[in-house]
């Protein structure tokens, strides 16, 4: 079945800039998402298709795409900013979800 | 503000069922598709199952075809998961998610619940 590939951490500074990858192979055709998921919490959407910041997540998050590769970059991080990240998108026919393995992003 | 309530989670028996349900409020409900997606203790988000905004069309991912059904009553602005043969390994925390715009599949999802906690354990 269909996998995103990322990886499992991150380790940042306060004010540093983190990059989050997803690999997958139908990225080239599908739109990726990136969700921000604090413990305890539901995830909340940070970026949609591939690049777009819903209204009320702050600048510093920005999405880009490239080929089989997808990232989430964070300028500038906070310490509010440690939580679980995680990527998602369809498969090649475009009817099934598919997550990341999710990325914790610690914030030192 | 849209918002989306989960209830029904509780401690199942292994072969068991549960009927989860998931209302939406301040929304034109009917408009959109809704998922359902599950995390287990520890883990990372799973996909679970689709359906249209009509109720035409569903989806499931492979680990529940065959044991769940997802449903919807527009008339209640309320999204079901029926789960049956349950096992230990649907464990986890369900929440129902609404996609972002009007297509049912190759979309992020803009709002979640707070999601309920299936156990499934003797």
């Amino acid at each position: 079945s269909y996998k995103l590939t990322q990886p499992p951490s991150v380790s940042v500074s306060p004010g540093q800039t983190a990059r989050i990858t997803c690999s997958g192979d139908a990225l080239p055709t599908q739109y990726a998402y990136w969700y921000q998921q604090k413990p305890g919490q539901a995830p909340i959407l940070v970026i949609h298709k591939d690049s777009e910041r819903p209204s009320g997540i702050p600048e510093r998050f920005s999405g880009f795409s490239s080929g089989t590769t997808v990232t989430l970059t964070i300028g500038g991080v906070q310490a509010e900013d440690e939580a679980d990240y995680y990527c998602q998108s369809a498969d090649s026919s475009a009817t099934y979800v598919v997550f990341g393995g999710g990325t914790k992003l610690t914030v030192l | 503000e849209v918002k989306l309530l989960e209830s029904g989670g509780g401690l199942v028996q292994p072969g068991g069922s549960l009927r989860l349900s998931c209302a939406a409020s301040e929304l034109r409900f009917s408009n959109y598709a809704m998922n359902w997606v599950r995390q287990a203790p520890g883990k990372g988000l799973e996909w679970v199952s689709v359906i249209s905004g009509s109720g035409g069309t569903t989806y499931y991912a492979d680990s529940v075809r065959g044991r769940f059904t997802i449903s919807r009553d527009n008339s209640k602005n309320t999204l079901y998961l029926q789960m049956n043969s349950l096992r230990a390994e649907d464990t986890a925390v369900y929440y129902c998610a609404k996609v972002l715009g009007p297509s049912t599949t190759g979309v992020g999802f803009d709002i979640w619940g707070q999601g309920t906690m299936v156990t499934v354990s003797s």
